[in-house]
This record gives structure tokens, C-alpha cells and sequence, in this order.
């Protein structure tokens, strides 16, 4: 069964002060990782899919990078509406399976 | 269209009772899927749809559980006899069977058994 593992658990920030959240994950042909940012009582809302080593997407502050055994989610000088959850996600089949998340709060 | 619809966003019921939710997709969208998240975990499957029919169902889904998609559109899950272990925020996400197979989240159902 596939397993996903994200690090920190949680990570305070100042604004400004750029980090890294880690997404590990152990899995049988990856057919994708999945990141998304999910605001406190809200939905996940989708933000990158990454298919292959070495890829990599952005938008605005956020950058994902994908190897083959963790993906990087790299927040580059952070803003307080950043603040969030960021889980990360494989699929499995026909499924997402998440890993825990990272609270992130960016204080200013 | 503007994106995944949950009904109710909140539930509170009593121990016991029987309750439904309701998820209407992304119109173009031919699967359906429930998650359940409680607090500070991830989402967890629980169950999805292509079109009408349901084609996987999590070991996490009791016969407690029911999930429908009558007509391949909106999908109701329904929990009887609610147990206190299922509070929770239920996600219903919908994807495309081809393409990228990003799945969209709505806002979610927050059930409290009391």
C-alpha cells in the first residue's frame, strides 16, 4: 500500500522568510503527486500535479519540485495569506492517498 | 458552473440518527468521489463513482455507509445509526477519467455527533 509522509508537521514563518515543506512517499510506478492548500473548515483546493522526476511547476510564491522518492513544496518569500495546510497526495489506483499536511502560518 | 457543491456545510445530530449529504460535481466531470478528514489528518477515501456506477469502496466504509449517484450527476452519502467516531468533514471531489485526473474539492459536509 502506498504511503505518503509530509514534514514538518508545522512550520512558523516570518513574511518574507522562504522554507521548504517535504512530501515522501513510497509507491509502486508513480502516476502522479498531487499538492493542494486547504484553508481551516474549507475544501482542499488543488494546486500542482507533478508526473516525473525532475519536473517542476510554479505559481506565484509557490514551487514544486518532484524526485523519485520526495516531492518539495518551496514557498519563496512568504506573505501571512499563505498561511495554510499544504497536504501532498499520490495516486493510488484510482484514489488519492494523503499524506498528513503541514500548517504553515506566515506571520508578518 | 463554479465548482464542486457540498449540502449542508455543517450537521449536528444525535447518536443514533440517520443522516444524508449531497454533492453536485463539476457538470463535465464523470467521477465522484468521498473523502472523510478528521482534525489534523489528511483526507482518507472512502469511495468513488464513474458515471453511475460505484467502482471502489474503502475498508473504512461500515454498512453503515451508503453512497448513490442515481443518474451520474449529484451523489448522496448517507450514515445511519451516526456513532460519535463519525464526526468528521466529509469531501466530495470530482475528476475527469481522462486528462491530468485532478480532482477538485468541494467545501465539505462538518458532521458532530453529540
Amino acid at each position: 500500500e502506498d504511503q505518503v509522509t509530509q514534514s514538518p508537521e508545522a512550520l512558523r514563518l516570518q513574511e518574507g522568510e522562504s522554507s521548504s515543506l517535504n512530501c515522501s512517499y513510497t509507491v509502486s510506478g508513480l502516476r502522479g503527486l498531487f499538492w493542494y492548500r486547504q484553508d481551516p473548515g474549507k475544501g482542499p483546493e488543488f494546486l500542482f500535479t507533478l508526473y516525473s522526476a525532475g519536473e517542476e511547476k510554479e505559481k506565484e510564491r509557490l514551487k514544486a519540485t518532484l524526485t523519485k522518492k520526495e516531492s518539495f513544496l518551496h514557498i519563496t518569500a512568504p506573505k501571512p495569506e499563505d498561511s495554510a495546510t499544504y497536504l501532498c497526495a499520490v495516486r493510488e489506483g484510482n484514489k488519492l492517498t494523503f499524506g498528513g499536511g503541514t500548517r504553515v502560518l506566515v506571520k508578518p | 458552473d463554479t465548482g464542486v457543491s457540498q449540502d449542508p456545510r455543517h450537521k449536528i445530530t444525535k447518536r443514533g440518527q440517520n443522516v444524508t449529504f449531497r454533492c453536485d460535481p463539476i457538470s463535465e466531470h464523470n467521477r465522484l468521489y468521498w473523502y472523510r478528514q478528521t482534525l489534523g489528518q489528511g483526507p482518507e477515501f472512502l469511495t468513488y463513482f464513474q458515471n453511475e456506477a460505484q467502482l471502489e469502496k474503502s475498508r473504512l466504509l461500515s454498512d453503515r455507509f451508503s453512497a448513490e449517484r442515481p443518474k451520474g450527476s449529484f451523489s448522496t452519502l448517507e450514515i445511519q445509526r451516526t456513532e460519535q467516531g463519525d464526526s468528521a468533514m466529509y469531501l466530495c471531489a470530482s475528476s475527469l477519467v481522462e486528462g491530468g485526473r485532478e480532482a477538485f474539492f468541494g467545501q465539505g459536509t462538518r458532521l458532530t455527533v453529540v
